[in-house]
């Protein structure tokens, strides 16, 4: 079946300007989460939905950055007033906390570059 | 949140078996350990999990002591495909549910001809 797919897949913008981000999880996935990545790092949790709602808000790193989830399905990660700070490639994973392992399905990502 | 502690790098050939160690000294009884796998412009992809003693599946083996302050990855007969970022991680809890997973940096595997 069709994983997890994000979109762009690479995303370059100036400083000051908004983007926004697009997750599309596995169908019937109830949880979605997002991360980002830097280059060569381990991945920083930043916002974990189930359903619509955000129980998890506790890694998004100022108050620029936003995500929503509508339909219990895609979700968008919004990033305003981009800063260089922000280039990162930034992942998507989603879970229906049903399988054996609980484990999280993760997209391809969206490598952001802020110049 | 436990921490978890593994190699930066590892080295190895094609054919051998690789062993990755990580400790993770401060995991709460309830947590399982998950290891995860990332190659290179992917995401992380779920590779093994286990609680206690030993468990195998058809890619890799994972080892924890009665204690489980540590558990050990073993790949059996390594390709060159096999070269990629592992990760070791505390959780999720035996009793399901929401997760936040706290990666690492990994350890970078380098199989070579």
């Amino acid at each position: 079946g069709a994983g997890v797919s994000q979109s762009p897949s690479n995303k370059v913008t100036e400083k000051g300007k908004d983007v926004e981000l697009r997750c599309d999880p596995i169908s019937g996935h109830t949880a979605l989460y997002w991360y980002r990545q830097s280059l060569g790092q381990g991945l920083e949790f930043l916002i974990y939905f189930q359903g619509n709602s955000a129980p998890d808000k506790s890694g998004l790193p100022s108050d620029r950055f936003s995500a929503e989830r509508t339909g219990g399905s895609v979700s968008t990660l919004t990033i305003q007033r981009t800063q260089q700070e922000d280039s990162a490639v930034y992942l998507c994973a989603s879970s229906d906390f049903s399988g054996a392992y609980n484990e999280q399905f993760f997209g391809p990502g969206t490598r952001l570059t802020v110049l | 949140l436990a921490k978890t502690t593994q190699p930066i790098s590892m080295d190895s050939y094609e054919g051998q078996e690789v062993n990755i160690t990580c400790s993770h000294n401060n995991i709460a009884t309830n947590d399982y350990i998950t290891w995860y796998q990332q190659f290179p412009s992917q995401g992380p992809r779920f590779i093994i999990q286990g609680y206690k003693t030993k468990v195998t599946n058809e890619v890799a083996s994972l080892f924890i002591p009665a204690d489980r302050k540590s558990s050990t990855l073993s790949l059996p007969r390594v390709s060159l495909s096999d070269t990629a970022v592992y990760y070791c991680l505390v959780g999720p809890p035996l009793s399901g549910g929401y997760n936040k997973l706290i990666f690492g940096a990994g350890t970078r595997l380098a199989v070579h001809p």
